[in-house]
């Protein structure tokens, strides 16, 4: 079975340019998590969906970040305009229900914004 | 104040030997679950071991267990048989089930353990 597909793998883009980040959950999982991990703050929950709707977005840091699931097999994570301190890796994770909440995560995209 | 602590940064265990991560959490909700994964220097995040806080028994995976303290809020976990391919980064991470799961689920910082050959 595939598991949780992320791309692009690697995005180095200039300061100020949009960036798109995508996501394929694991097929029947209900819930999507974007997370985001750095040196300095470790790992960090940006946004969860369930059933497409998005439930808590209290750790997207600011408004150029924003997340959306047109539908149960796609999600994205923008940034605009990007700058140089969102340069990190961003995963997406995806689970089938919260109960026991093992949640499977994507090989991640590691994002420089130079 | 921090959720989850990873008091070894980094840790060093013979091939073949048995090797205790240590995870202590703070919660006051009585119900919550305690996980467990491994971050290969390719970067994906592996999933481990889950346990919950009714759970009477500690969780094992294979080679993977998890010491189970409930009073002292410890959640160890127990490589036996260290593997070179278990050189990776180890995140503790709870999952509290009260309030809002987005300020209730928390990651360590994490433990860096090597095994040498």
């Amino acid at each position: 079975d595939a598991g949780v597909i992320q791309s692009p793998r690697h995005e180095v883009t200039e300061m100020g340019q949009e960036v798109t980040l995508r996501c394929k959950p694991i097929s029947g999982h209900d819930y999507l998590f974007w997370y985001r991990q750095t040196m300095m703050r470790g790992l960090e929950l940006l946004i969860y969906f369930n059933n497409n709707v998005p439930i808590d977005d209290s750790g997207m840091p600011e408004d150029r970040f924003s997340a959306k699931m047109p539908n149960a097999s796609f999600s994205t994570l923008k940034i605009q305009p990007s700058e140089p301190r969102d340069s990190a890796v961003y995963f997406c994770a995806s689970s089938l229900f919260v109960g026991t909440d093992t949640q499977y995560f994507g090989p991640g995209t590691r994002l420089t914004v130079l | 104040a921090q959720k989850i602590t990873q008091t070894q940064p980094g840790m060093f265990v013979q091939e073949k030997e048995a090797v205790t991560l240590d995870c202590t959490y703070d919660t006051s909700d009585p119900s919550y679950g305690l996980f467990w994964y491994k971050q290969p220097s390719s970067g994906e995040m592996i999933f481990l071991i889950y346990q919950g806080s009714y759970d009477q028994q500690n969780a094992t995976e294979g080679r993977y267990s998890l010491n189970f303290q409930k009073a002292r809020k410890s959640a160890n976990l127990v490589i036996s048989a260290s593997q070179l391919g278990d050189s990776a980064m180890y995140f503790c991470a709870m999952r509290e089930w009260g309030g809002n799961y987005g300020q209730n689920f928390v990651f360590g910082p994490g433990t860096r353990l090597s095994v040498l050959p």
